[in-house]
């Protein structure tokens, strides 16, 4: 069974609109954490924010927020006023204290923003 | 300021041929990860080091190696490589293990196998 789950390909958006990116997962480890990555098309991978398990607030960096909902497993990648800069594939990825170092990842989400 | 640096951006090698990528960083961390990256597809750990203790995932082909001499540079070889092989290789680093430790990647090696 995947443990992380993004289920839109492609997502598109114009520029100042907000956009959510969807992401659910799957655990049984009661301790994890939730991690949002930004790859533009050169390659590297941009961290963009964290959602602990345990966190009681919503986490939010600048532009980006975390729709957490720790009952449905959703970790939801909440981008507001996009930029044409933000086009690129999104990760959502986890990690669980039980199994140790892996970050395992969805298989990500095309964001295009236009203008 | 880069922070995790790897070389080259793009490495091409022949069918068989061993290749040795390289990351390095500036960050002073203790866990240094590869990863692999296969044309849209997500990143697969490969095997990380913690300090000098090395961590391989257990289905990582036995054609990966890594060696990580000091604390900022850490090295993947591929003995053998054959054409699946062809991806994009990213090696990242954490200041420790830990659910909430973000891990900060390179620009990744993209590698092609002729």
């Amino acid at each position: 069974a995947q443990k992380i789950t993004q289920t839109q390909p492609g997502m598109f958006v114009q520029e100042k609109e907000a956009v959510t990116l969807d992401c659910t997962y799957d655990t049984s480890d009661p301790s994890y954490g939730l991690f949002w990555y930004k790859q533009p098309s050169s390659g590297e991978m941009i961290f963009l924010i964290y959602q602990g398990s345990y966190d009681q607030q919503n986490a939010t960096e600048g532009r980006y927020s975390l729709n957490f909902q720790k009952a449905r497993k959703s970790a939801n990648l909440v981008i507001s006023a996009s930029q044409l800069g933000d086009s690129a594939m999104y990760f959502c990825a986890m990690r669980e204290a039980q199994a140790g170092t892996a970050l395992i990842f969805g298989k990500g989400t095309t964001l295009s923003v236009s203008s | 300021d880069a922070m995790v640096i790897q070389n080259p951006r793009y490495q091409v090698t022949q069918f068989g041929k061993p290749v040795t990528l390289s990351c390095s960083q500036t960050l002073n961390h203790n866990v240094m990860y590869w990863y692999q990256q296969k044309s849209s597809q997500a990143p697969k750990l490969l095997f990380h080091y913690y300090d000098k203790d090395f961590n391989n995932e257990a289905d990582t082909p036995d054609n990966f190696q890594s060696r990580r001499p000091n604390t900022s540079f850490c090295f993947l070889d591929i003995r053998s490589p054959g054409l699946g092989d062809a991806a994009m290789y990213l090696c990242a680093t954490s200041r420790v293990l830990g659910i909430r430790q973000p891990q900060h990647f390179g620009d990744g090696t993209r590698l092609s196998i002729l």
